[in-house]
């Protein structure tokens, strides 16, 4: 099975313009997460979903939307991109109890 | 407020050296505490969920415990394939699945 699938792997955006990251599951996991990686920060979770149609807000959510139509896709919308949301961005997902989450192959984003 | 706090940033050991990586963290009731291991460009791979204070868990050379306020990842006799990035990340009973993560420390292991 292909696991967690991002895309695009990578991008570059000028700022003020949106771009929506797109991230699929086909292990039928019902959480999914976004998170970003900045170098000496770690994982900073942006926003998640406990189960299709529920979003949640993360530690940094600001400058970005999700949502959850269906159980397998969770994008990432960016409405209007700042030089500060360059970073790798990682979708991952889980199963119902706390346990291990997937992890996507990122997507590197630059926002100039 | 929910923090994870990982020591030290970075670690240098000669291959067959033990060490380990602390943990700390602060959480209004522990749901489960997770180690990832995470290689340059690339994801973050599972390797331990511990639920609560004196579980262990191993992992070939890799083996993770739990006390109320740390956990620790001890790595006997490593080797230079086990350099990459360990994450340390805590989800706490009330707020779903919300998870956080700590900065994560550098292993390298020299041959």
């Amino acid at each position: 099975t292909a696991g967690i699938t991002q895309a695009p792997t990578s991008q570059i955006l000028a700022a003020g313009r949106s771009m929506t990251l797109r991230c699929t599951q086909d292990m039928r996991h019902n959480a999914m997460y976004w998170y970003r990686q900045d170098l000496g920060l770690g994982l900073r979770l942006i926003h998640y979903s406990n189960t299709a149609g529920t979003t949640g807000k993360g530690e940094v959510p600001d400058g970005y939307s999700v949502s959850r139509a269906n159980t397998d896709d969770f994008p990432l919308t960016l409405a209007s991109a700042v030089p500060s949301q360059t970073s790798v961005y990682f979708c991952a997902s889980s199963t119902d109890h706390p346990g291990e989450q997937y992890f996507g192959p990122g997507t590197r984003l630059t926002v100039t | 407020e929910d923090q994870v706090t990982q020591s030290p940033e970075a670690l240098r050991l000669q291959e067959g050296e033990s060490s380990s990586l602390n943990c700390s963290y602060t959480v209004s009731g522990l749901r489960g505490l997770f180690w990832y291991r995470q290689d340059p460009g690339k994801g973050p791979e599972f390797l331990f969920t511990l639920y609560s204070a004196g579980e262990e868990k191993e992992k070939e050379r890799l083996k993770a415990t739990l006390t109320k306020k740390e956990s620790f990842l001890h790595i006997t006799a490593p080797k230079p394939e086990d350099s990459a990035t360990y994450l340390c990340a805590v989800q706490a009973r009330t707020g779903g699945f919300k998870t956080i993560f700590g900065a994560g420390t550098r292993l390298f292991v020299k041959a």
